[in-house]
């Protein structure tokens, strides 16, 4: 069962363009929501995080959108250059553990 | 600080043989997690440990992998006897403790595993 379900797989966004990738949940207890960046050959980090008490959260070109009723996130990221191509992964948690998605490859060509 | 440290990065084994994977944490770090990604199940947490201590093993997919965390500054990851699917990356992360809130969760560069 995926608690957690993300989209697109992969992302191809030219230079300057916005990014936009999306997380569905299940669990309505969950209550912290993180996005994580991964570079070929590294870990992931932890990139922005939300709790839903907000509805968004911005950190420089980086956005995340939050719907409690539709059980939704997003991840923008505006203004994408070629260094934010990497994968990303959104992941919900209740505690201890987290739930990560699948993953988005994003390509950012010039 | 050098993060997490992984060993090997890469491990290519033949079905039947054990592996070991090793970590080495950040120091100071209280909590340690395994995770394992595959393109099919993308990350997924195995077990993670609170002071040395296997706090929950669920994510352990079956009796041929365990899991031993004799100090502090050490962990490893132990698949007997391995088999094709556990062909992926196995990944430790450590983190000053268990609640990812609270304690951001800092992972090390991973071990590519193949098992032909």
């Amino acid at each position: 069962q995926q608690q957690v379900k993300q989209s697109p797989q992969s992302l191809i966004v030219q230079k300057g363009g916005i990014s936009i990738i999306n997380c569905a949940y299940e669990n309505t207890a969950f209550d912290y929501f993180p996005w994580y960046q991964q570079f070929p050959g590294k870990g992931p980090a932890l990139l922005i995080a939300i709790r839903p008490d907000v509805s968004e959260k911005k950190e420089g070109r980086f956005t995340i959108s939050f719907n409690k009723s539709a059980k939704q996130f997003s991840l923008h990221i505006m203004d994408s250059q070629p260094g934010d191509s990497a994968t990303y992964f959104c992941a919900a948690s209740k505690g201890t553990p987290l739930v990560f998605g699948k993953g988005t490859r994003l390509s950012v060509i010039a | 600080d050098a993060g997490v440290i992984q060993s090997p990065r890469h491990e290519v084994t033949e079905m039947g043989q054990e592996v070991t994977l090793r970590c080495k944490p950040i120091s100071g770090h209280n909590s340690l997690f395994w995770y394992r990604q595959t393109m099919m199940r993308g990350l997924e947490l195995l077990i993670y440990f609170n002071n040395n201590v296997p706090i929950d093993d669920s994510g352990m997919p079956e009796d041929r992998f365990s899991a031993k965390m004799p100090n502090a500054s050490f962990s490893t990851l132990k698949i007997q006897p391995s088999e094709p699917r556990d062909s992926a990356v196995y990944f430790c992360a450590s983190s000053l403790g268990a609640n990812p809130q609270v304690y951001e969760q800092y992972f090390g560069p991973g071990t590519r595993l193949t098992v032909t």
